[in-house]
């Protein structure tokens, strides 16, 4: 069956970076995007963007553009994102989602708490 | 950025009860739009896709509808375990986007 498995908990200083893991099974990873998304406590879900597994191609949230950077190491199924300079509204439940141009299969999350 | 506006914010219903939420976006969108449900502390899961086709596993009580800018998803028979945030996402123009979300809980 479709598993899309998440790293752990981060907690990070502001300014610093952090990179989370989404590792994929059950299914041919290349076929398929991989969409991150996330949510700050209270607040609705909200889209940080989207890379194709394929070719490696990234579209970003214009808000989060020039911080976030979305890999993908096809050898081992696993899909990456990185948010540089976090400050506090940063903290919140990250998701990586399978994209078919809708989100059918989803990670775990990962809670990553930016405090100084 | 695409616009999407859903209400109510939150409702409260009885357990058997119809529930309907509406979703309007900005421009239109087509049939590009897929409702989702949320509970606290879990991923997101996926109800309803291209705006009224049922996703697998998710029982017929839910359904979606509409085009253009103007959507409706119902719960025709509210049971305990709806108890969630459900959201519509337009897929139709980056950057995707979602309602504000609908609370829904047991009266």
């Amino acid at each position: 069956q479709v598993q899309l498995v998440q790293s752990g908990a981060e907690v990070k200083k502001p300014g610093a970076s952090v990179k989370v893991s989404c590792m994929a099974s059950g299914y041919i990873f290349s076929s398929y995007g991989i969409t991150w998304l996330r949510q700050a406590p209270g607040q609705g879900l909200e889209w940080m963007g989207w890379i194709s597994i394929y070719n490696g191609n990234t579209n970003y949230a214009p808000r989060l553009q020039g911080r976030v950077t979305m890999t993908r190491d096809t050898s081992t199924g696993t899909a990456y994102m990185e948010l540089r300079g976090l400050r506090s509204d940063d903290t919140g439940l990250y998701f990586c989602a399978r994209d078919i141009r809708r989100f059918d299969h989803w990670g775990q999350g990962t809670l990553v708490n930016v405090s100084s | 950025d695409m616009q999407m506006t859903q209400s109510p914010s939150s409702l409260s219903a009885s357990v058997g009860d119809r529930v309907t939420i509406t979703c309007q976006a900005s421009h239109d969108i087509n049939d590009y739009l897929n409702w989702y449900q949320h509970k606290p502390g879990k991923a997101p899961k996926l109800l309803i896709y291209d705006a009224s086709n049922l996703e697998t596993g998710v029982p017929s009580r839910f359904s979606g509808s509409g085009s253009g800018t103007d959507f409706t998803f119902t719960i025709s028979s509210l049971q305990a375990e709806d108890i969630a945030t459900y959201y519509c996402q337009q897929y139709e123009s980056l950057p995707y986007t979602f309602g504000q979300g609908t609370k829904v809980q047991i009266k």
